[in-house]
């Protein structure tokens, strides 16, 4: 059954420093998603990406997160200069249909960033 | 602020009960309604989705949509240890251009052998 893939699976970094976060989503699938979940909250929708551009953005997508299709298969996340406040698990997503009702979106299993 | 909100729990059910977890959300054109399965660590799992009004039945699964109250369960028939988890309700609004995905803080349930 495809699925959604991230790398890596646990990423410990300085703050202020820059981190990358891969994605592969589903093959098939056209809208593709970043949601953060800081331990023990809510899951948080950070941005989605459809055609080549950002489609909507949540207010803690500021100017030090990007996110870019480099290739036909990778989706990555980079947050520019990290903070404390950044620490939190980070699951890619996607989905198969354009924005209609019926959007089912798949979770990758999620990267947890620990920014020291 | 669009809001989803749910019981935290735990929501402890013996097993081979039915667990019965209750959703509401604020923004009143949501269109889309989903409930993901999160266990301990892990990355949400889409169990079930439902769009229109009335029952959604998919196996021990049951989702229950009423529109003018604003209003989602979902019932777990037979209950298992293994359905021991986080269960996350999500809305997605039809103004959602980017669709996307405002999830509530879930209800953790656990069932007892």
């Amino acid at each position: 059954e495809p699925e959604v893939t991230q790398t890596p699976s646990h990423q410990v970094t300085q703050m202020g420093q820059e981190v990358i976060l891969r994605c592969v989503p589903i093959s098939n699938h056209l809208y593709f998603y970043w949601y953060r979940q800081i331990l023990g909250q809510k899951v948080e929708f950070l941005v989605s990406f459809y055609n080549n551009e950002i489609s909507e953005k949540s207010e803690i997508f500021d100017d030090q997160f990007s996110v870019e299709r480099p290739d036909g298969s990778n989706f990555t996340l980079k947050i520019r200069s990290t903070k404390l406040e950044d620490s939190a698990m980070y699951f890619c997503a996607s989905s198969e249909e354009l924005a209609g009702v019926y959007n089912e979106q798949f979770f990758g299993p999620g990267t947890r960033l620990t920014v020291l | 602020q669009k809001e989803v909100e749910q019981n935290s729990g735990p929501l402890s059910v013996p097993e081979g009960a039915i667990a019965s977890l209750n959703c509401t959300y604020s923004d009143r054109v949501s269109q889309s309604f989903f409930w993901y399965r999160q266990y301990s660590g892990k990355s949400p799992e889409l169990i079930m989705s439902i769009y229109s009004n009335g029952d959604k039945e998919d196996g021990r699964f049951t989702a229950q949509l009423n529109k003018a109250s604003q209003y989602v369960s979902l019932l777990i028939r037979d209950s298992q240890p293994s359905d021991s988890a986080t269960y996350l309700c999500a809305v997605r609004s039809s103004k959602a251009a980017g669709n996307k995905l405002t999830f509530g803080g879930g209800t953790r349930v656990l069932v007892k052998p």
